[in-house]
């Protein structure tokens, strides 16, 4: 079946970096896109970004550009998220999502990982 | 503060019919992009519940409908049921194909 797995918890210090996996499996990781959401406690989504597994190109959200680096690797049908500089507010499960076209329409995120909780703290 | 505006709850009886509303600008969903819905149950990863406004993913009870007009859009959700509480959240997009998403709506099934 079409899942998205995730890689485990970390526990960071501000100022350090996470890098976070996401390993597809069951469709043709070429074909789709993957967006980063996160969450933090208590809060709703945000969206982080986007990166296309076919080539390559990314959209990130402005208040992350020059923080986030997204990419693939295809070889594995895996994506990565890398947040450098992290500080407290940057607490949050961060989930990775295939984005699925219909049609003409907008994307959509049809399936999601499991999520992936990150602790900054000193 | 999200783009997309939700309010931040709605309750309802078992049984009765409940809608969430989603609006939204003419830079994002009155620019004719797509409005997708997702629940997100406890503990949870969200879940894809609408797309493209109005349709339902496979395995999607039909008590679940989403539509548009103009700026905003809807969720309804009728037959209400204790497995229905939960946030949901809608989603569209600006003009420079950021995603947006609302601030989230906590559905109560009293």
């Amino acid at each position: 079946q079409v899942q998205l797995v995730q890689s485990g918890a970390e526990v960071k210090k501000p100022g350090a970096s996470v890098k976070v996996s996401c390993k597809a499996s069951g469709y043709t990781f070429t074909s789709y896109g993957i967006s980063w959401v996160r969450q933090a406690p208590g809060q709703g989504l945000e969206w982080m970004g986007w990166i296309s597994a076919y080539n390559g190109n990314t959209n990130y959200a402005q208040k992350l550009q020059g923080r986030v680096t997204m990419t693939t690797d295809t070889s594995t049908s895996t994506a990565y998220m890398e947040l450098r500089s992290l500080r407290s507010d940057d607490t949050a499960v961060y989930y990775c999502a295939r984005e699925a076209y219909y049609g003409s329409g907008s994307p959509s995120m049809d399936v999601w990982g499991q999520g992936t909780t990150v602790t900054v703290s000193s | 503060q999200s783009v997309l505006t939700q309010p931040p709850s709605v309750s309802g009886a078992p049984g009765q019919r409940v809608t969430i509303s989603c609006t939204g600008s003419s830079s994002n969903i009155g620019a004719g992009y797509d409005v997708h819905w997702y629940q997100q149950l406890p503990g949870t990863a969200p879940k894809l519940l609408i797309y493209g406004n109005s349709n339902r993913p496979s395995g999607v009870p039909d008590r679940f409908s989403g539509s548009k007009s103009g700026t905003s859009a809807s969720l309804a959700i009728s037959g209400l049921q204790a497995e229905d509480e939960a946030d949901y959240y809608c989603q569209s997009y600006d003009s420079s194909l950021s995603a947006l998403f609302g601030g989230g709506t906590k559905l109560t099934v009293l």
